[in-house]
């Protein structure tokens, strides 16, 4: 167990849609990283929140956003979604903003688009 | 951009058989990273190598950093079926905070 937690497990739902995934960090680490993994694309970097604000972007479509909150949860909104979104959904956390440190991974949330 | 190439992608063996697995790339990385994945969990840190030519051992495992710290390897001796899973490189890419995987090598060991 890494100490991130991640709900739902599982989602599954319909083109168009959107949803919302949620993120609870290890206790004291400030850091939050989102990645998607994908089948052809492998994982993929989204985007990174340190204390409240964003850090870094990685490959994150402007369908998607996030956003990190004053107690240290963050949330990966995703909207118009569409099949290609499927995937699983990492959240990861660190305890420092300049990504050296160790990420602790979630065990994440598998996406279904149908 | 950075990439990082992983091979073999896959890779089934006998318990007790040894084998490598690489990671390269065209872009020097300030560290590399190994993560193994096991199914229906997130990727879980095995190890970081910082200095090229630098090696480190995890039990059987053994890990390289390339002198020109542009690749890497695992080496896993005598691998037992608790070795099965995803294994993944990694590098910080952009100032540390963005870290780049490779696409992974698949893992089997069979009893």
């Amino acid at each position: 167990d890494s100490g991130v937690t991640q709900t739902p497990k599982h989602l599954i739902t319909a083109t168009g849609q959107r949803v919302t995934l949620r993120c609870s960090p290890r206790s004291g680490d400030l850091s939050v990283y989102w990645y998607q993994q994908s089948l052809d694309q492998g994982l993929q970097f989204l985007i990174q929140y340190y204390n409240g604000e964003e850090r870094a972007k990685g490959n994150i479509l402007e369908r998607f956003s996030a956003q990190q909150f004053p107690d240290l949860h963050s949330e990966l909104n995703l909207s118009s979604l569409e099949l290609g979104d499927s995937a699983l959904y990492f959240c990861a956390s660190s305890v420092e903003g300049q990504g050296k440190n160790e990420q602790f991974f979630g065990p994440g949330t598998r996406l279904t688009v149908l | 951009t950075q990439l990082l190439e992983q091979s073999p992608q896959f890779l089934s063996i006998q318990e007790g058989e040894n084998l490598t697995v690489y990671c390269n790339s065209s872009s020097v990385f300030s560290s590399l990273q190994w993560y193994r994945q096991e199914p229906g969990e997130g990727p879980v840190l095995l190890v970081t190598v910082v200095t090229g030519g630098e090696v480190k051992k995890l039990k059987r495992l053994t890990f390289q950093f390339g002198d020109a710290r542009k690749d890497s390897s695992l080496h896993i001796t005598a691998a037992q079926p608790g070795d099965t899973g995803l294994y993944l490189c990694a590098g910080f890419s952009g100032g540390y905070n963005k870290l780049i995987f490779g696409a992974g090598t698949r893992l089997a060991v069979h009893p």
